[in-house]
């Protein structure tokens, strides 16, 4: 199984602040990397797929970059409605796999 | 709008077995591929399954092969995960997602339904 190692596990920030996220992949996956949002008690959004390109809707202060093994997603400005948990996932291959999540909250 | 709405969660003995249903719509269902992911209590994402859109391949997480069949009626526009064996570890909610045409999982959630197992 390809293991997804996510980091930080948690940050803390300001309004404003540009935060930036990673995930490791143990094997190469290509490009196949999504990027989801999850608020307390709410499903998953999906922000990012292919490693770069954005969901139609998500505001563009959203961006993913990498390839291969090591990913990034960053936030460019951070506001208050951001403050969730972010997971990235692997779907280059079954089992399909998730990272731990980073949990972003108010500094 | 595409909506998809689970259903079927509840309480559930260990050894027992429970029914999840997921009804779609606001897209033709019968084109896409679905899946479930679940979360435990405070805790991360987990994928359970993948079914085509036909139905003719479904994959499973190890965690739950053998007990857990995913299917779907293309003529309902409904997901179901047939779920049996339960254990302590497989409370959580679950939900079911949507598969995008480009590949990419998970462009559509549903709001989730909670699994309790216990005695």
């Amino acid at each position: 199984d390809i293991q997804m190692t996510q980091s930080p596990s948690s940050l803390s920030a300001s309004v404003g602040d540009r935060v930036t996220i990673t995930c490791r992949a143990s094997q190469g996956i290509g490009n196949f990397l999504a990027w989801f949002q999850q608020k307390p008690g709410k499903a998953p959004k999906s922000l990012i797929y292919a490693a770069s390109s954005l969901q139609s809707g998500v505001p563009s202060k959203f961006s993913g970059s990498g390839s291969g093994t090591d990913f990034t997603l960053t936030i460019s400005s951070l506001q208050p409605e951001d403050f969730a948990t972010y997971y990235c996932q692997q779907y280059n291959s079954y089992p399909l796999t998730f990272g731990g999540g980073t949990k972003v909250e108010i500094k | 709008e595409v909506q998809l709405v689970e259903s079927g969660g509840g309480l559930v003995q260990p050894g027992g077995s429970l029914r999840l249903s997921c009804a779609a719509s606001g897209f033709t269902f019968s084109s896409y591929a679905m899946y479930w992911v679940r979360q435990a209590p405070g805790k991360g994402l987990e994928y359970v399954s993948v079914i085509s859109s036909n139905g003719g391949r479904t994959y499973y997480a190890n965690s739950v092969k053998g007990r857990f069949t995913i299917s779907r009626d293309n003529s309902k526009n409904t997901l179901y995960l047939q779920m049996g064996s339960l254990r302590a570890e497989d409370m959580a909610v679950y939900y079911c997602a949507r598969v995008a045409v480009t590949g990419t999982f998970g462009d559509y959630w549903g709001q989730g339904t909670l699994v309790t197992v216990s005695s």
